[in-house]
């Protein structure tokens, strides 16, 4: 079975503070993507990597940042944490061409 | 760009009658396709994808999906519903032919099956 880990269920954080969401896979994925979800707004794409240090934009990357420096770790960095990004955030893995993505528990981080 | 539309927000449907969700897209070339659900505090778990080929595809749970090219459609089936099935709904979409492609979700459809 694939595995996505991400580090932590639930994140309490103040206005303005760095904020760095983990996520792990065990599945040699070359793909790895950060969503956050939001009622009404399903899922919306942060940040893809589609391989160690490559990385694209997704349709809301303002206010994100990411880092891919190993395969199998894809993180997501908050620069200034704001209320706005109070959401649930999910990792997703893939492997390239066809494959569907397997996902991760989800971090619910609420801002404050 | 790439698109999914779920038109509807919610589906209500009595136990033992069939269901159908909702889904169009938009995407250059051609479509890799896939359902998603999800249970309350629960992860997305994958239902099913269509890649090539037939355009009727199964997938978990006794459900199906029908690709239609032409109306850029993959509107998700199930010929008899359980209460069981109540959840939350994703259709996503992924650009075929690229070794980096990304995949872009709707907003998601809530089916609600009444006893």
């Amino acid at each position: 079975d694939v595995k996505v880990t991400q580090s932590s269920r639930y994140l309490v954080k103040r206005t303005g503070e760095k904020v760095f969401l983990e996520c792990v896979q065990d599945m040699d994925h070359e793909n790895m993507f950060w969503y956050r979800q939001d009622p009404g707004l399903g899922l919306r794409l942060i940040y893809f990597s589609y391989d160690v240090k490559m990385k694209e934009k997704g349709d809301i990357p303002e206010g994100y940042s990411v880092s891919r420096e190993k395969k199998e770790r894809f993180s997501l960095i908050l620069e200034s944490a704001s209320t706005n990004q109070t959401s649930m955030y999910l990792c997703a893995t893939a492997g390239q061409g066809r494959r569907e993505a397997f996902f991760g528990q989800g971090t619910r981080l609420t801002v404050v | 760009a790439q698109s999914v539309a779920q038109p509807e927000d919610q589906v209500n449907v009595a136990e033992g009658n069939p269901l159908t969700v909702k889904c169009t897209y938009s995407v250059s070339g051609n479509p890799y396709l896939f359902w998603y659900v999800q249970y309350p505090n629960r992860g997305l778990q994958f239902l099913l994808k269509y890649i090539t080929g037939d355009n009727l595809v199964k997938g978990s749970y006794g459900f199906e999906a029908e690709f239609n090219k032409s109306q850029t459609s993959f509107h998700l089936k199930k010929p008899s519903a359980l209460v069981s099935d109540s959840a939350l709904y994703f259709c996503a979409v992924r650009r075929a032919g690229s070794s980096a492609s990304k995949i872009i979700f709707g907003s998601g459809t809530r089916l609600s099956i009444r006893p």
